[in-house]
């Protein structure tokens, strides 16, 4: 079967460094996208990666390893605002999207 | 720019009772979806459409059906509410199977 894992949960210190990785196991890989949802919103497209390597946007890295079947999303100068979870996702080789169950992070002053 | 637009946004439905979860985006995206998502899961894929005209079940259908008579709208009727279908339900509309997804603001339904 297809599987993606996430931590369920992480906290972190307000202005510090947080690595969110997801691991997936799927039939074929046509990309991974990582999504941020605040608490009764909806989801909002945050980096998409298909080939090997680090993508940076601002604040926001996202790195991926097909080999490994690994991504990670890297949030810098956390600030409060960034509390929500993050949804990471798969393209599989029918173009499906296999959604891994989101980890939810929670920033400390 | 609207984007997608869902509505209603609450709903209450007592068991065995129908009703319909609007959907429409104006970007004229070919590709529109519903997901529903249980708390502490993955969001899960009820329905999607390529294009007007054309409708395909997605992980979990039963219970659901949709129509695409065009680009703009995705109705999701749910027929015989049952409680198992509480849950929060996302419209969702792309450019192309592999872009990213525009969400909708998305419904709560409570089924009691």
């Amino acid at each position: 079967g297809q599987n993606i894992d996430q931590p369920t949960e992480m906290t972190a210190t307000e202005g510090a460094i947080v690595q969110i990785n997801c691991t997936y196991q799927t039939s074929g890989f046509n990309g991974l996208f990582w999504y941020q949802q605040h608490a009764g919103e909806a989801p909002t497209f945050l980096s998409y990666n298909v080939l090997d390597g680090l993508e940076e946007k601002g604040r926001f890295s996202s790195f991926l390893s097909r080999s490994k079947g690994y991504s990670y999303l890297l949030l810098k100068e956390l600030q409060m605002k960034d509390s929500a979870s993050y949804l990471c996702a798969v393209v599989d080789s029918n173009y499906q999207l296999i959604w891994g169950a989101g980890t939810k992070l929670i920033i400390k002053p | 720019n609207a984007g997608v637009t869902q509505t209603p946004k609450f709903r209450i439905l007592k068991i065995g009772q129908s009703m319909t979860l609007q959907c429409t985006q104006d970007m004229n995206h070919n590709y529109m979806y519903w997901y529903r998502q249980d708390p502490g899961m993955g969001l899960k894929l009820i329905y999607y459409s390529v294009g007007a005209g054309i409708t395909d079940k997605g992980e979990v259908p039963n219970g659901y059906n949709v129509s695409r008579s065009t680009t703009e709208d995705f109705p999701l009727r749910l027929e015989l509410a049952a409680p198992s279908q509480t849950s929060v339900y996302f419209c969702a509309s792309s450019e192309t199977e592999s872009e990213k997804l525009f969400f909708g603001s998305g419904t709560q339904l409570s089924v009691l």
